[in-house]
């Protein structure tokens, strides 16, 4: 079972639309969780961290469920501009930097 | 952009030799980890530096091996190459080991193994 599991996607959505996407992790010593973004062929970036209590930036929204290990991101309102990979990771040893990902989920954002 | 830079951006090698890649770290930041992304597949954690020392590694054979200077750049160095060591390199800094802040990356480096 692979650490970090998310939806394989791809997702096509049209602008405007709402879409959701899922991921677990196996550890449940995870200490951390976040959200990054990458475009094609670039870098990731860290598009938000993840909080148990949920947390909201603008139209993205995670939530964490610690007791079912598993994280979601909502994006409401979809822009051509969310076009990109999204990849679920996680920090499995709080003491240490090292990241875990996800295979990540491809969106692309009909107009 | 993120302030980590690495060196060079695309590379080609040939099986069994050997590579070095370079990063530099965002000013201030300490610790350097390094991760390998094969195509559709998400950053692999091959190794982290914290201050000159090796501070945890992924699952990757000893032929994978990296340091980190005094001024916290850091390199990452392959030996016998694989075909399957073809892939993006990615280089991301950080300020300390632990916490909850962001890891910045570098562009990475493309490197093909023939």
């Amino acid at each position: 079972r692979k650490e970090v599991e998310q939806d394989p996607g791809p997702f096509n959505v049209p602008e405007g639309a709402t879409v959701a996407f899922n991921c677990t992790y196996s550890n449940s010593a995870s200490q951390s969780f976040f959200w990054y973004r990458q475009d094609c062929r670039k870098e990731p970036k860290l598009l938000m961290s993840v909080y148990s209590s949920g947390n909201e930036d603008g139209r993205f929204t995670a939530q964490l469920n610690r007791a079912s290990q598993y994280i979601s991101l909502l994006i409401r309102d979809s822009k051509l501009s969310d076009s990109a990979t999204y990849l679920c990771v996680v920090n499995p040893q709080g003491s240490a930097r090292q990241l875990t990902f996800g295979s990540g989920t491809q969106l692309t954002v009909l107009p | 952009e993120t302030g980590v830079t690495q060196s060079p951006t695309h590379l080609i090698k040939t099986r069994g030799q050997q590579v070095t890649l370079r990063c530099s770290s965002q000013s201030g930041h300490n610790t350097v980890s390094w991760y390998q992304q094969a195509l559709g597949q998400g950053p692999q954690f091959i190794f982290q530096y914290y201050r000159e020392e090796e501070n945890g590694r992924g699952n990757f054979p000893p032929r994978f091996s990296g340091l980190q200077f005094p001024n916290y750049s850091s390199e990452l160095n392959v030996n016998a190459l694989e075909l399957d060591d073809s892939a993006l390199y990615l280089c991301a800094s950080s300020l300390g080991r632990g916490g909850y802040n962001e890891q910045f990356f570098g562009p990475g480096t493309r490197l093909t193994v023939l």
